[in-house]
């Protein structure tokens, strides 16, 4: 199993402000993802990461960006927050073994609400 | 396309019944892997139960167990003895080498178990 930490878990900020949502995982994990899910809606992947210097945008348009410095980090910002940004951002990562496939690991998630 | 449908977006089931949640995908290729996540109240993702295409003994996690049927492109979710803690959203997904690994969701089954 991967330790995948989020923070800030929630975060209320006013209309265009830029924020940053941090995500870090200990296992060594090549490929990071961030997803964003409305309340019990399905998962949207806005970004992913296939290793340091390594990202690409998802099936979801987003205003956000993010960046793959190290391994173990994997922040997404928002430049300008707007009410739209409203939604859940989960992170998670995964490593594909031989024989054993991939399996994606989430962490616990940041609630973002803007005013 | 790849697509996963679960086609109950709400269940209800008293405390240790079992229960059992549908999906079905649609997907060109051989070999891929299925999961199961639930994602409780607190809104982390967690993976109940992960099957590969290749293999065809269903998979079993304690109460948790899959009906894998590769033919019908089916994979439903069996809960046994059922427990207050199981209330959650589920979403089934699956990846494969076409889709470069990456998960494709379902839109959820919303499960509560009533006491």
């Amino acid at each position: 199993e991967a330790d995948i930490y989020q923070t800030p878990r929630y975060l209320v900020i006013g209309t265009g402000k830029k924020i940053t949502l941090e995500c870090s995982q200990t296992m060594g994990h090549d490929k990071m993802y961030w997803y964003q899910q409305d309340p019990g809606m399905e998962l949207h992947l806005i970004h992913y990461s296939y290793g340091v210097n390594s990202t690409e945008k998802g099936d979801l348009s987003s205003e956000s960006t993010v960046s793959r410095i190290r391994t173990e980090h994997f922040p997404l910002t928002l430049e300008s927050a707007r009410p739209s940004h409203t939604s859940q951002y989960l992170c998670a990562s995964s490593e594909y073994r031989r024989g054993a496939g991939e399996t994606q690991y989430f962490g616990p998630g940041t609630r973002l609400l803007v005013l | 396309a790849q697509t996963v449908t679960q086609s109950q977006p709400e269940m209800s089931v008293q405390e240790a019944e079992t229960v059992t949640l549908s999906c079905t995908y649609d997907t060109s290729e051989s070999n891929y892997y299925l999961f199961w996540y639930k994602q409780p109240p607190s809104r982390q993702m967690i993976l109940v139960i992960r099957q590969e295409a290749y293999k065809q003994q269903n998979a079993t996690e304690n109460r948790f167990s899959v009906n894998f049927q590769k033919a019908a492109k089916s994979f439903s979710l069996k809960i046994s003895d059922s427990q207050l803690g199981d209330t959650a959203m589920y979403f089934c997904a699956f990846m494969t080498m076409d889709s470069n690994y990456q998960l494709i969701w379902g839109a959820g089954t919303k499960l509560i178990i009533k006491p």
